[in-house]
């Protein structure tokens, strides 16, 4: 099946530094990836869309001059957490669609990288 | 703005049992409701996925259901074993003008025991 990879998977840093983790779709192509966060013992926070070629969206609350995002290329986006604070440690996941153009329907499955821990100190 | 939410936030029970898991949410007009599975401090394994015109899915000893009108789903788990003790979170796409959304529950945290 498809597979979304992540990179790294558990990054401890210095606060003030900026980190940047890799989502790859392995074994497709995807025009729109996804960036969550999770607190513990909470749900999936969506942060902000990426896209290709494009800005990404960002959701309200999210600043996107602190998580900036790039989507490089068909499978690869990147999260920077810029100057990384204390509170920004979390569970990071991306996600990216694979997309099945078909009779009766067109079908969009999500499948989501491993996760990137980060914690600030 | 779309809310999901789960209920029993947390459920433990003995190896063997039925369970069943809920899902609700506030705006009906979805794409499509998909469950996960997470481990801790792992990313999230897709169960199962039902299109907005389906009722229920069936993976082996997984059944999914939509009320799609009423806001709710459940995921019925037969036979539970050990090695389903996970969090299991429910999760709604809807599209927004030209792109698509998934909002999650807040999950259920299972434990089954021995």
């Amino acid at each position: 099946g498809a597979v979304v990879s992540q990179h790294p998977s558990r990054v401890i840093c210095k606060s003030g530094t900026s980190v940047k983790i890799e989502c790859r779709s392995l074994d497709f192509q995807a025009t729109t990836m996804f960036w969550y966060r999770q607190f513990p013992k909470q749900s999936l926070m969506l942060m902000a869309t990426s896209n290709e070629g494009s800005k990404a969206t960002y959701e309200q609350g999210v600043e996107k001059d602190k998580f900036l995002i790039n989507h490089a290329s068909l499978t690869l986006s990147t999260l920077t957490v810029t100057s990384a604070h204390p509170e920004d440690s979390s569970f990071y996941i991306c996600s990216a669609p694979l997309i099945l153009a078909g009779a009766p329907r067109i079908e969009e499955t999500q499948y989501f990288g491993p996760g990137t821990r980060l914690l600030v100190l | 703005k779309q809310e999901v939410t789960q209920i029993p936030a947390a459920l433990s029970v003995p190896e063997g049992e039925n369970l069943v898991l809920n899902c609700s949410f506030t705006d009906s007009a979805i794409y499509n409701l998909q469950w996960f599975r997470q481990d801790p401090g792992k990313g999230l394994t897709s169960l199962l996925l039902i299109q907005s015109s389906q009722r229920e899915q069936t993976s082996g000893r997984l059944n999914a259901s939509l009320d799609k009108s009423s806001g709710r789903s459940t995921l019925y788990i037969a036979a539970s074993q050990p090695g389903d003790s996970a969090t299991y979170l429910c999760a709604v796409r809807e599209f927004t003008g030209t792109a698509s959304k998934l909002t999650f529950g807040t999950g259920t945290r299972l434990q089954v025991t021995l």
